[in-house]
């Protein structure tokens, strides 16, 4: 079945650092892959998202491409800010299907003043 | 324009008990799906309700339940409560199921 594997955390990292997140699949088919963030005490938000190979999903600094050949599709941004704390969620649907996400476990980010 | 609301926020109940979450969905969504968060976990998917029918159903026991109303509303049930289902739930609701998903902010189960 379709699968998502992440990093464990927490990741810590002082404002302005850069920030990877590694984000690995497994899945059959071409799925669409998702990243999506959870601050403390609300739901989820979509963050970015890339429905095929080789492309890039961007948003508020945060960007992610789309690798087939590793299967991967991990998170990065520049220089984080204290208000990009929070849980990052990769995930992934099925092409040509629903768009019922199946989640990674979660990393959380802590960024220090 | 109000997002994807849920009730109550939070909730305690005993072992055995019976439990009904609710959820209104996005204004003009009329597709909503129910999460299972454990702490510490990802979303797990419980079912998804499209024209008050039930679409997909993921790996959740019988005991899990839903109902979408005309309005697009819906409540998730759950019989006969282990603690193991102590966790927040999610609901999510999108335009039609191939659309992305709007995220409500949970509803905090805690079993005794």
């Amino acid at each position: 079945g379709n699968s998502v594997t992440q990093m464990e955390g927490p990741v810590t990292l002082s404002e302005e650092a850069f920030l990877t997140i590694n984000c690995t699949y497994t899945a059959t088919g071409y799925p669409s892959l998702f990243w999506y963030v959870q601050y403390p005490g609300e739901g989820l938000q979509l963050l970015l998202k890339a429905t095929k190979a080789d492309d890039k999903g961007s948003n508020k600094g945060f960007e992610a491409t789309y690798r087939k050949e590793t299967t991967s599709f991990h998170l990065e941004k520049g220089s984080v800010q204290v208000s990009d704390s929070a849980v990052y969620f990769c995930a992934l649907s099925r092409s040509g299907g629903s768009y019922i996400p199946t989640f990674g476990r979660g990393t959380s980010l802590i960024v220090h003043p | 324009d109000a997002g994807v609301t849920q009730s109550p926020t939070h909730l305690i109940k005993t072992r055995g008990q019976q439990v009904t979450l609710r959820c209104s969905p996005k204004s003009g969504h009329d597709t909503v799906s129910w999460y299972q968060q454990a702490l510490g976990q990802g979303p797990q998917f419980i079912f998804q309700y499209y024209e008050e029918e039930e679409r997909q159903r993921g790996n959740f026991p019988d005991r899990f339940s839903g109902h979408q109303f005309p309005n697009y509303s819906s409540e998730l049930n759950v019989n006969a409560l282990l603690l193991g289902d102590s966790a927040l739930y999610l609901c999510a609701s999108s335009l039609d199921p191939d659309q992305p998903q709007h995220f409500g902010d949970g509803t905090r189960l805690s079993i005794l």
